[in-house]
């Protein structure tokens, strides 16, 4: 299968900082990609859809001038957490849509640990 | 609006025994259907998908199944081990390929 890769795999920044996330594909170029956070014990939330060359699509409740996305190309997707609180604190994962073929199969990357301190 | 339901939430059996989970989606007009793999504190691994016009894919002991009509999916392991220990998450796609996942079915196998 495809490979998606996220970095850094862990971050613990202070409060009121920024935190930047990477979002990879690796072996597949993806028009789309997705932002998840995920609480302890919880499933996977939608945060937003990320679109090459355009502007990302914000899930209802998510703020967009606080997690701002950044799809510059066609195999990178970024997440920056302005000013992070520590109800910040969760786990981030990505995943990018292969449109290869025609199964439209989506990867995820290993996701991202932030603790905001 | 599209709710996906997994049950069991835990299930905890001895290793070699057969096992069924469940994922039941409230609206069958999906392209497919997707199980994934969570290992604690890791991204998710793509396990099995299936295209609306299939009834089921196998890949080694693990066989989804799906049944459009009932709404209906299951993930069946054969011969469990306790490296398959983990969560298992099922999730549908909507138009423009967001996921809607199930609260995943936390899954123990004891040696």
């Amino acid at each position: 299968g495809a490979v998606v890769s996220q970095h850094p795999s862990r971050v613990i920044c202070k409060s009121g900082t920024s935190v930047k996330i990477e979002c990879r594909s690796l072996d597949f170029q993806a028009t789309t990609m997705f932002w998840y956070r995920q609480f302890p014990k919880q499933s996977l939330m939608l945060m937003a859809t990320s679109n090459e060359g355009s502007k990302a699509t914000y899930e209802q409740g998510v703020e967009k001038d606080k997690f701002l996305i950044n799809h510059a190309s066609l195999t990178l997707s970024t997440l920056t957490v302005t000013s992070a609180h520590p109800e910040d604190s969760s786990f981030y994962i990505c995943s990018a849509r292969d449109m290869r073929g025609s199964s439209y199969e989506q990867y995820f990357g290993p996701g991202t640990r932030l603790t905001v301190t | 609006k599209q709710e996906v339901t997994q049950i069991p939430a835990a299930l905890s059996v001895p290793e070699g025994e057969n096992l069924v989970l469940n994922c039941s989606f409230t609206d069958s007009a999906i392209y497919n259907l997707q199980w994934f793999r969570q290992d604690p504190g890791k991204g998710l691994t793509s396990l099995l998908l299936i295209q609306s016009s299939q009834r089921e894919q196998t890949s080694g002991r693990l066989n989804a199944s799906l049944d459009k009509s009932s709404g209906r999916s299951t993930l069946y392991i054969a011969a469990s081990q306790p490296g398959d220990s983990a969560t298992y998450l099922c999730a549908v796609p909507l138009t423009g390929g967001k996921l809607i996942f199930g609260q995943g079915t936390e899954l123990s196998v004891k040696p």
